[in-house]
Parts: C-alpha cells; structure tokens; sequence
C-alpha cells in the first residue's frame, strides 16, 4: 500500500511564525498535492507538484508556498502565519486514477 | 473549471440504503471519483467511474451518467461504521496530465441505530 506520511498531527503556531509541513511518499509517485480542508468548503487546493523542483499553483495560493527539492517529499511553507489559516492540512499521492492521502495536519494560529 | 454539487447531509437507519447524488459541471470530463472520510481522519479512495453506468463494489456502488453530469454513490446494508463523509471529486482533461482532481464540500451521512 502507499504510504503517505505527514509529519505532525497537531500544531499550534503564533501569528507570525514561519511555518513547515512535511509529507512523505513512499511509493515513486510524480504527482504529489496539498490541500486544506474546511467545515462547508471541502478540499480547496493550495499547490501541487508534479515533478521534483516543479510547483503549480491550485486554487488558494496565497499566503503558502511550496518546496520539492526531492520526489518523495513536498513541503508547503507559511511564509508568516495568520490565524485565517487555522485549517486541517491534507497531502496526497497520487495519479491520474486516484490519490492516497496523508492522515492530516491540524494547524492552529493563534 | 468544476462547479461540483453534493448534498451537505443525510440520515438513514442501520440496515437501510442510502444514495448520495452528485452533479457536476467541467469543461472536459475525465473521471469521477468517490472517497470516504472518517471524522478527524484522512479520505480514502472508494470508486473511480470514466464510463457510463454502474460499478459495483460490495456493498457499495456508483454510477455515472456523462451527458448528464452526474453520479450517485449507493450504500446498501448500512452499518454504524459507515457514518462518515463521503466525497465526490472529478478530474479535467485540461488538467489530466497532472492528475489534479477537483472535490465537493462533502455529504455527512450519520447512520442511527
């Protein structure tokens, strides 16, 4: 099974605060994503990647960045943190017949 | 784009059926996807529909009508574990290359005993 590791459950973060997601695939995958998810919005997606040192941008990029300077990893970056990114996080894995997600990273901004 | 419609949430009794409908709007369909999503944890991957018809997977089947952007999930012999949200998302051949997938908000399905 593939197997999508992100790094932290929970997070708690100040206003402010440079911010790191880490996610991990294991199974050579091109295709990698980051979404966020929010009550009565669904999956919105922030960037996605579909080759090492390639980002496109999805359809809520601002404020994030992102980093793949190696296949199995994708990292999203909050330049400066701000309490409206107070989200859970989604990473996913995947092709053009599905994806594998992450378990999910709850950010707080507080 | 995708303007992707579901239902936000439906209540159905333990042993009963239950169809979650989903439309949609692309530009250039490429394939209709189903995940579940357990509260506080990850989706998983239910069903992938590209053809028309219905695709049957155990207790669970989906189908799909292209000229009519639409599919439906359909949950048979409901159980308490199957209290979840369940996600409707579809790929556009604009973006196919890519495998980016564009996701309804969700339909909370709560099974009561």
């Amino acid at each position: 099974d593939v197997k999508v590791t992100q790094s932290s459950r929970y997070l708690v973060k100040r206003t402010g605060e440079k911010v790191f997601l880490e996610c991990v695939q294991d199974m050579d995958h091109e295709n990698m994503f980051w979404y966020r998810q929010d009550p009565g919005l669904g999956l919105r997606l922030i960037y996605f990647s579909y080759d090492v040192k390639m980002k496109e941008k999805g359809d809520i990029p601002e404020g994030y960045s992102v980093s793949r300077e190696k296949k199995e990893r994708f990292s999203l970056i909050l330049e400066s943190a701000s309490t409206n990114q107070t989200s859970m996080y989604l990473c996913a894995s995947g092709t053009d017949y599905g994806y594998t997600f992450g378990s999910g990273t709850r950010l707080t901004v507080v | 784009g995708q303007n992707i419609d579901q239902p936000t949430e439906m209540t159905a009794t333990e042993g009963a059926i239950v169809q979650i409908n989903c439309t949609y709007q692309t530009s250039g369909f490429n394939g209709l996807f189903w995940y579940q999503q357990h509260a506080g944890e990850a989706p998983t991957f239910l069903s992938y529909n590209v053809l028309d018809g219905l695709e049957e997977k155990g207790r669970f089947s989906s189908f799909l009508s292209r000229s009519k952007g639409y599919s439906y999930l359909l949950l048979k012999e409901l159980q308490m574990k199957d209290s979840a949200s369940y996600l409707c998302a579809v790929r556009d051949r604009e973006t196919d290359s890519w495998g980016k997938f564009q996701f309804g908000a969700g339909t909370q399905v709560v099974v009561t005993p």
